[in-house]
């Protein structure tokens, strides 16, 4: 089952910044939260990863919760280009593989 | 540094088929998962391995599926006796060994595309 929940799909116009939400009640105290994007035909591209902080990169912010349970990821301004569905991911982390659950991620449609 | 590789791109098999589908991860990372997406869902585990070694199969289905990750050359995923239902996006994902207190990130592949007719 997956760990984390996240709206179906979110509209932006282009050139505005995008605020994506994900609600991950049950992370443990040492889980990474890991955002991927997948545009149309490709395989999920990393977009970021945070444990406790606020994180930054070239392609987004992440901004996490104090207590954990929810993150956000922000795009400073919306291109056309970052229409794609975005996944919010925890690891398994009770076998020890630490592999991705996936949710069904946001599908965000760009506006221009 | 060349991106996790995978061939071929887009594969087509009847049914009662062998597919093959191969992963070369990324240069210096010895770990490699395998996840399934059907239209319109999110990707699913499938198997993780190590070199030479299967670590986590229990996304596999029993029967007709396979795996393995030898000391030299890409990783494979066989499906044997192919049906209608195997047909998805195939996504593999290699990652480094980072330690205890590593992000364990993986890096996907562009993904094997199994149609079967």
């Amino acid at each position: 089952d997956a760990k984390t929940t996240q709206p179906n799909s979110m509209e932006s116009n282009e050139e505005e910044p995008v605020h994506l939400p994900c609600n991950h009640s049950t992370i443990s105290g040492t889980d990474y939260i890991h955002w991927y994007r997948q545009l149309p035909s490709q395989g999920p591209e990393y977009v970021i990863h945070g444990l406790t902080s606020n994180v930054n990169n070239r392609m987004a912010s992440l901004a996490i919760a104090e207590d954990r349970k929810s993150s956000t990821l922000i795009l400073h301004r919306a291109t056309l280009r970052d229409a794609a569905v975005y996944y919010c991911i925890l690891r398994d982390t009770t076998s020890g593989t630490y592999k991705y659950i996936f949710g069904t991620g946001t599908r965000l449609k760009v506006l221009a | 540094n060349a991106g996790v590789m995978q061939n071929p791109r887009h594969l087509v098999r009847r049914r009662g088929q062998e597919a093959r589908l191969r992963c070369s991860p990324m240069k210096g990372h010895s770990h490699v998962y395998w996840y399934r997406q059907l239209p319109e869902e999110g990707l699913k585990f499938m198997v993780y391995l190590q070199k030479e070694n299967i670590i986590d199969e229990s996304g596999m289905p029993k029967e007709r599926f396979s795996a393995e990750f030898p000391k030299e050359g890409p990783s494979i995923l066989r499906i044997q006796q192919v049906v209608r239902g195997d047909s998805a996006a195939y996504f593999c994902a290699s990652k480094g060994f980072e330690g205890l207190a590593g992000t364990d990130t993986q890096y996907f592949g562009p993904g094997t595309r199994l149609t079967v007719l």
